[in-house]
């Protein structure tokens, strides 16, 4: 399995609150990906990172913002958390996604509730 | 834009049952396809893929053929175990359109396979 912890597993926050979520990687793959995961919509794109402060948007990125200041971690916060952040959330990595060998790999996920 | 669309579970099999999968795309390019599998509590696993017009992807019992004239990608399997139960997303990604890898999913379907 890919190297792939993510922190925490679950939490539950209140409404208004700043939320951070880590992906910590042992693999040394340059591509890492945020997804949520909720009913009726699989998984959706949050926000990307292509190398080390090298980040950008992805489908539903409004609400979140992202760091990358290492390889290994890829970061996720929740400036203020609103309940329509309720969701499982995906990392997940690539070394080469322009190559259909290395596909993605993912993460066990996060389940987060915003109250 | 890209788009996946998979049938609506679940899907509720005896055990030895046959199984199948409708996965339909859109694409501007030429995309490569994947299904991932969800068990539960965990993340996804790449189950198949396939990156070109006529491939069959396969793995664990379960094929899918990359149909281009139809835009599909179903998944079927000939006789499914109670081990299977999970969930199902159909993927694709194109590289002749993004570089980084980006995964469209369709929704999911939930395969519940009794004894």
């Amino acid at each position: 399995d890919a190297g792939i912890t993510q922190s925490p597993r679950h939490k539950v926050t209140e409404t208004g609150t700043p939320v951070t979520l880590r992906c910590h990687q042992t693999e040394n793959h340059r591509y890492m990906y945020w997804y949520r995961q909720d009913p009726g919509h699989g998984l959706r794109l949050i926000h990307y990172s292509y190398g080390v402060k090298d980040t950008d948007k992805g489908e539903v990125s409004d609400g979140y913002s992202v760091s990358r200041s290492k390889t290994e971690d890829f970061l996720l916060t929740l400036e203020s958390a609103t309940s329509s952040q309720t969701s499982v959330y995906f990392c997940a990595i690539s070394e080469s996604p322009g190559k259909p060998n290395q596909p993605q790999h993912f993460g066990d996920g996060t389940r987060l509730s915003i109250l | 834009g890209d788009s996946v669309t998979q049938m609506e579970g679940p899907v509720t099999l005896s055990e030895e049952a046959f199984l199948t999968i409708n996965c339909t795309y859109t694409a501007t390019g030429y995309p490569s396809l994947f299904w991932y599998v969800q068990y539960p509590g965990e993340g996804l696993q790449l189950l198949l893929k396939a990156t070109k017009a006529d491939d069959k992807g396969s793995n664990k019992g379960f094929e899918a053929t990359y149909r281009k004239e139809t835009t599909s990608f179903h998944l079927e399997k000939g006789s499914v175990q109670v081990s299977d139960s999970a969930v199902y997303f159909c993927a694709l990604s194109d590289p002749t359109t993004d570089s980084w890898g980006k995964l469209q999913f369709g929704a999911g379907t939930q395969v519940v396979v009794t004894p």
